[in-house]
């Protein structure tokens, strides 16, 4: 299994720019995740999705959009990028019911907005 | 609302020491904690996680403590390697399947 991927690894945009960062998963896990971390900071939760069709808001979810029309897949698209968009994305995935919240990340994603 | 805090944001140990991470938590009503390891570049990794009906759980050269009535939350780690350097991060989840992760502490093993 190749876990969670994610694409590109680093992008750079320009402000009011938009882009589309991918995330797939060949776990068969019916949650899935986006985070973003600042530098030095911890995680803090965009959007997340229970199974195919179902999207919420995380804790920071504006500026963002979400989709999750597959099990595998779940891609966040950042509308008119800003600034303080900058940061490190990360898209994670868990599996439900083995009494384990574990969630695997992926490798992340580095964005720059300037 | 829910939150993770740590008491410390960095550690720095020498190689064979046994490294303390500490953790605080808010929540009362959680009832399952996680660490994680973060190398500098890579994504967070699953290191041990517990349950709020445990207080204390085992792994390879780790252990978490859990102290309900105090909040606190620790992962010890038994002879410290250079591998070993990283963020570790805490989390905590509550009532959903939702995850809330404390800042992390930068661990630094020394030669």
């Amino acid at each position: 299994n190749a876990g969670v991927t994610q694409t590109p690894k680093f992008r750079i945009l320009k402000i009011g720019q938009s882009m589309t960062l991918q995330c797939t998963q060949d776990m068969n896990h019916n949650y899935m995740y986006w985070y973003r971390q600042d530098p030095g900071m911890g995680l803090k939760l965009i959007y997340y999705s229970v199974g195919a069709g179902i999207t919420d808001k995380g804790e920071v979810p504006n500026g963002y959009n979400v989709s999750r029309s597959t099990t595998e897949d779940f891609p966040l698209r950042l509308e008119l990028a800003a600034p303080s968009q900058t940061s490190v994305y990360f898209c994670a995935s868990s599996s439900t019911g083995k009494g384990s919240y574990e969630q695997y990340f992926g490798p992340g994603t580095r964005l720059t907005v300037t | 609302g829910e939150s993770v805090g740590l008491h410390l944001p960095t550690l720095s140990v020498q190689e064979g020491d046994n490294s303390i991470i500490n953790c605080a938590y808010s929540n009362s009503a959680s009832d399952y904690f996680i660490w994680y390891k973060q190398e500098s570049g890579k994504g967070p990794q699953f290191i041990i996680d517990i349950r709020s009906n445990m207080d204390k759980r085992q792994g390879q050269r780790v252990t978490v403590l859990l102290n309900k009535t105090v909040k606190h939350l620790s992962l010890q780690i038994a002879a410290t390697q250079p591998g070993d350097s990283a963020v570790y991060f805490c989390a905590e989840k509550g009532g959903s399947e939702k995850l809330v992760f404390g800042k992390g502490t930068k661990l630094t093993v020394n030669p």
